[in-house]
């Protein structure tokens, strides 16, 4: 069984602040998707990444997939109250995505 | 909007109550399938269609029964539910054999058993 480990689970931080959540497992994914889920909503994805060692910028949010394919990493620049809400890693093997608990990110104005 | 709609986006039922849930997406897709989120566990996969045919059931209990009439509609039947079975139940389709296997997910259904 493929398992995804978040964390940190729960991140409260001020406006401005800079962040990092990780995505690990032990097991290789073809490819992993960063998702992020508002309250009343299904996750909307963010970006995919398919190569080891891959680096995508999305304006304030840089994401990087681990050498190995077992890990990832998302970083937000200068978070602001939009960014708030839940962001989930999933990662892609034999077309099926196994995700992760999520971190929950609440950004205070 | 991401092109998959579900209804209703809220229920309330009973353990002895029959109820379905409804995802449709307008995106050409010919996958669907059904997840469950409950709080502070990762998304479970419940049930995939490829191609209107059942390609996956995770050892889902009986009590719920997916139907997919056509590529673009999914049912989940509900019957008999527990009170562990709230949560919220979402839809997702993607395109097989595309460029990308991307998922888009409806909004949710999110369903209290009393």
């Amino acid at each position: 069984t493929q398992l995804l480990e978040q964390s940190p689970q729960f991140l409260s931080i001020q406006e401005g602040e800079n962040l990092t959540v990780y995505c690990n497992s032990s097991s290789v994914f073809s490819s992993l998707q960063w998702y992020r889920q508002e309250p009343g909503e299904g996750p909307v994805l963010l970006v995919t990444v398919v190569t080891g060692g891959e680096v995508k910028k999305l304006k304030r949010l840089t994401f990087q997939f681990g050498d190995a394919r077992k890990d990832s990493s998302l970083h937000i620049t200068a978070a602001q109250p939009g960014d708030t809400g839940l962001y989930l890693c999933a990662g892609e093997g034999g077309s099926r995505l196994t995700f992760g608990e999520g971190t929950q990110l609440t950004v205070n104005p | 909007e991401t092109g998959v709609t579900q209804t209703p986006r809220h229920l309330v039922m009973g353990m002895t109550n029959k109820k379905s849930l409804k995802c449709e997406q307008h995106l050409g897709h010919n996958a669907m399938y059904w997840y469950k989120q409950s709080a502070k566990k990762p998304l479970e996969l419940m049930f995939v269609y490829s191609l209107e045919e059942r390609v996956e059931n995770n050892s889902v209990p009986s009590r719920f029964s997916p139907e997919c009439p056509n590529s673009s509609h999914l049912f989940l039947h509900l019957h008999t539910l527990q009170p562990e079975d709230s949560a919220l139940y979402l839809c997702a389709s993607n395109l097989l054999g595309g460029d990308t296997d991307t998922q888009y997910f409806g909004p949710g259904t999110r369903l209290t058993v009393l």
